[in-house]
């Protein structure tokens, strides 16, 4: 079974400053995709930014991009020039390529807080 | 486009007793994936409907159920509730393709008594 760990409860960045969430996981597999997804205090879940795993160049989204280490099982996220906006809970997910017992199901690290402050 | 949907957005049931939640999902989306979201355990897999069938089931216990409609809604059924069944529940949307991303409501917060 797959596992996503997140090591960083909480994080704080100043407004207009970068900050990187890190994100690790465990798999067998060598095709899958990962997320990151925000969920601020409304709760609605919202997806940042994903990337393929068959694909070397790291996905970007505006001011959010992801340095996306295959090999370590590693997968940040930046987010540069920090909005208020910004604060919210980040989860990172993974998402198997295969079918069966993989169907329509993510797995989530445990999330991070991100605090941002004025 | 509209979003995802889950009614009702909050509910208060008490022990033993049963709820059922809606999710509607965005047009063309054939697969609803269900999640329980605690302090505890964090974002966990329930199911996914694609088509009116299951394809997938977490581990959950039988309590918990669920089924789509030719129109895609899906509905989650807990019996017998439980004061550990308070939590978060969030429906995801997606095409169907195990390559899609999948979009989530707005959630439904149960709060068992």
């Amino acid at each position: 079974a797959q596992t996503v760990t997140q090591s960083q409860p909480e994080m704080s960045v100043q407004e207009a400053e970068t900050v990187t969430l890190s994100c690790t996981y465990d798999t067998s597999e060598s095709d899958y995709y990962l997320f990151w997804y925000k969920q601020p205090p409304s709760r609605q879940m919202i997806l940042v930014i994903r990337q393929e795993a068959y694909k070397q160049q790291n996905a970007t989204e505006n001011r959010f991009s992801v340095n996306f280490q295959k090999a370590a099982k590693s997968f940040s996220l930046k987010i540069s020039d920090s909005q208020l906006g910004d604060a919210a809970m980040y989860f990172c997910a993974y998402r198997s390529f295969a079918g069966g017992t993989s169907y329509g199901k993510l797995t989530f690290g445990q999330g991070t807080i991100l605090t941002v402050h004025p | 486009k509209a979003g995802v949907t889950q009614t009702p957005r909050y509910l208060i049931k008490t022990r033993g007793q049963q709820v059922t939640l809606s999710c509607s999902p965005i047009s063309g989306h054939r697969s609803v994936s269900w999640y329980q979201q605690t302090p505890g355990q964090g974002l966990q897999f329930l199911f996914e409907y694609f088509s009116e069938t299951q394809r997938n089931k977490g581990n959950f216990p039988g309590r918990f159920s669920g089924r789509q409609f030719s129109n895609s809604r899906s509905e989650m059924n807990v019996s017998t509730l439980e004061l550990g069944d308070s939590a978060l529940y969030l429906c995801a949307s997606s095409i169907g393709q195990s390559s899609d991303t999948q979009y989530f409501g707005p959630g439904t917060r149960l709060t068992v008594l």
